[in-house]
């Protein structure tokens, strides 16, 4: 099955600043992506469809130039999380799907001080 | 609206024992139910998927259950050990790549 990549597994950051968040999809080639966000004790919550070769598509309150999604090729999307601030604090998860299955990140834990 | 109700939202037991936890659901269409392990700090692990048409699948320690009809699912876990403590993710999708997630339970499992 597909197994998928995250990196990095955890980012500390000032307040501010800029944080890049990849996500490889090893062997199994993705024209969509997936993005969430996990608050402490929530359930992970999705953030935005990221698509191979055209624009993200962003789920409502979620905003599209603060969280910049890049999906380059099949094996590749980004999220960056620009000028963050410590409400940007939160666990980032990726996933795949490949017919009935869905594959997911180990995560990054992302702390913006 | 599209919703999935986990319960307990917490749970404690000796290692050992066995225990159930609860999803009850809303969504519609469905096409499928998955149960996901999720320990501290990582992502989600498929546990199991089942279709309208199942109604009990295993692997290994875990066994779900499905009611398409009262919208209900169950995990079981038996003999729990200690490696078993994690939150249990109740999935449901309904067709195409949207997946509903429910708050989870958080288990606990102590020697």
């Amino acid at each position: 099955g597909a197994v998928v990549s995250q990196h990095p597994s955890w980012v500390i950051c000032k307040s501010g600043t800029s944080v890049k968040i990849e996500c490889r999809s090893l062997d199994f080639q993705a024209t969509t992506m997936f993005w969430y966000r996990q608050f402490p004790k929530q359930s992970l919550m999705l953030m935005a469809t990221s698509n191979e070769g055209s624009k993200a598509t962003y789920e409502q309150g979620v905003e599209k130039d603060k969280f910049l999604i890049n999906h380059a090729s099949l094996t590749l999307s980004t999220l960056t999380v620009t000028s963050a601030h410590p409400e940007d604090s939160s666990f980032y998860i990726c996933s795949v799907t490949g017919g009935f299955e869905a594959f997911f990140g180990q995560g990054t834990r992302l702390t913006v001080v | 609206k599209n919703q999935v109700e986990q319960s307990p939202q917490s749970l404690i037991i000796l290692e050992g024992k066995n225990c159930t936890l609860q999803c009850n659901y809303t969504v519609s269409p469905f096409s499928n139910l998955r149960w996901y392990k999720q320990d501290t700090g990582r992502g989600p692990v498929s546990l199991t998927i089942m279709t309208f048409s199942e109604n009990t699948k295993s692997n290994g320690r875990y066994t779900a259950t499905l009611d398409a009809d009262t919208k209900q699912s169950s995990l079981h876990i038996t003999a729990s050990q200690l490696s078993d403590s994690a939150s249990y993710i109740c999935v449901v999708n309904n067709y195409g790549q949207n997946f509903v997630f429910g708050p989870g339970t958080r288990l606990s499992v102590l020697p």
